[in-house]
């Protein structure tokens, strides 16, 4: 497995901010993703943060929203841009091992006014 | 897409009680993920299936990837207070879509003492 950290756990932002979440892993990964996660939904994959080119987004989500950065094997950024009531979510990043299952950081529980 | 249905939505079930909980989908899987989700936490990792057919056990759970591929259940021997929590099936279907997990809707199990 992996130890995931995140941060902030979680914030209060008012309408047309943006906010980079972090996320840390122990170890070094291949492969990192970011979810979303919509009050009293399930997960969404929102893309594929792939390490030294472009994050790799899913139907749906578009990287002037949401850029992510990867600079190198364990860490990881989401930025929410321009947020909106809609994008009060928990957003969490997970990791791949070797072994094709993934781990899930603590989630970052976000509130936009 | 790819969509997950997961049943039931929701239980209610005396402590020492069996649980049973599965997930359906329209299309073939390789890899089938079973997570459990507390409060204020991201998801934890309880089961992961990689074979069809495969019958693997984790203490108290036990998970099975259906012949099909396009199914799998989750079991629960005699339930504990906490057990109490948000279940969630993963599905992973390789090839392009290789690291991206397709999550069900998710069974919230409460446990009376």
């Amino acid at each position: 497995s992996a130890v995931i950290s995140q941060k902030p756990s979680r914030d209060i932002c008012q309408r047309g901010t943006s906010l980079t979440i972090q996320c840390q892993v122990d170890s070094q990964v291949t492969m990192m993703f970011w979810y979303r996660q919509q009050p009293g939904q399930s997960l969404t994959l929102i893309a594929t943060a792939n390490q030294g080119s472009e994050a790799t987004y899913e139907s749906g989500f578009v990287i002037d929203k949401f850029p992510i950065s990867r600079p190198n094997l364990t860490f990881s950024t989401l930025t929410v841009s321009n947020m909106s009531p809609e994008d009060s979510s928990i957003y969490l990043c997970s990791v791949e091992t070797n072994v094709v299952e993934q781990f899930f950081g603590p989630g970052t529980r976000l509130t936009v006014l | 897409g790819q969509q997950l249905n997961q049943s039931p939505q929701s239980m209610f079930i005396q402590e020492g009680e069996d649980v049973s909980m599965n997930c359906t989908s329209s299309s073939i899987f390789n890899t089938w993920l079973w997570y459990k989700q507390d409060p204020g936490e991201g998801p934890v990792l309880l089961i992961a299936l990689y074979k069809a057919g495969e019958l693997t056990s984790n203490g108290r759970l036990t998970a099975q990837f259906g012949i099909t591929r396009k199914d799998s259940f989750l079991n629960i021997s005699a339930s504990i207070p906490s057990d109490v929590g948000i279940y969630f099936c993963a599905g992973q279907a390789g090839g392009t879509s290789y690291g991206k997990l397709t999550f069900g809707q998710g069974t919230i199990l409460t446990v009376h003492p």
